[in-house]
């Protein structure tokens, strides 16, 4: 059965130094999804992302993060600039359509930020 | 915007035993429930969901309920096993957008 794949599944950091997390979402999903859950917290949406833009975001998704699909199969989440306070679990997930469909989630990067 | 609160954040319950979860959402416009199973480590995998054109969906063991008026839905669990211990997140969504916004979890617990 098809799954999302995220890289690295850990990433330790500096603050203030830039990271880009990796997601390969399911091939015929048309969705694309970041999400965040700090240890011992709820998961929290981030970032919806459909035919080359960014269809939703929430507040946690600041100037300090981008998303962007750079060839046919990589979805990407870069922090330009870290802080302590990004240290999480971030989820990638997709979803074949949007508005109450399945979403699939990958494995998770943890991402610890000294 | 949406808020998703959930109870309880522990659940411990003998195998075979009967586990109840239960959510509220504050935006009436949300028309689709999923449920979550993470268990440690790993990432969470839907283990069903419902829409809000029908009151209850069942899957063997696993059963949801929505209450459209009282704007809650729960999660029951017939028949507990050791396996089905894990953290589960209630989350919602509308049709005014596809993020899901989360519970903040429950943690089950099923003694042997």
């Amino acid at each position: 059965e098809p799954e999302v794949t995220q890289t690295p599944s850990h990433q330790v950091t500096q603050m203030g130094q830039e990271v880009i997390l990796r997601c390969v979402p399911i091939s015929n999903h048309l969705y694309f999804y970041w999400y965040r859950q700090i240890l011992g917290q709820k998961v929290e949406f981030l970032v919806s992302f459909y035919n080359n833009e960014i269809s939703e975001k929430s507040e946690i998704f600041d100037d300090q993060f981008s998303v962007e699909r750079p060839d046919g199969s990589n979805f990407t989440l870069k922090i330009r600039s870290t802080k302590l306070e990004d240290s999480a679990m971030y989820f990638c997930a997709s979803s074949v359509s949007g508005r109450a469909n399945e979403q699939f989630f990958g494995p998770g990067t943890r991402l610890t930020v000294l | 915007g949406e808020n998703v609160e959930q109870h309880p954040s522990t659940l411990s319950v003998q195998e075979g035993d009967s586990a109840v979860i239960k959510c509220t959402y504050s935006d009436s416009a949300s028309n689709y429930f999923p449920w979550y199973k993470q268990e440690l480590g790993k990432r969470p995998q839907l283990i069903i969901d419902i829409r809000s054109n029908v009151g209850e969906k069942k899957d063997q063991r696993i059963a949801v309920t929505l209450n459209k008026t009282a704007k809650h839905f729960s999660l029951h669990i017939t028949e507990t096993q050791p396996e089905d211990s894990a953290v589960y997140f209630c989350a919602a969504s509308n049709n005014a957008g596809n993020m899901l916004t989360f519970g903040g979890g429950t943690r089950l617990m099923v003694k042997p």
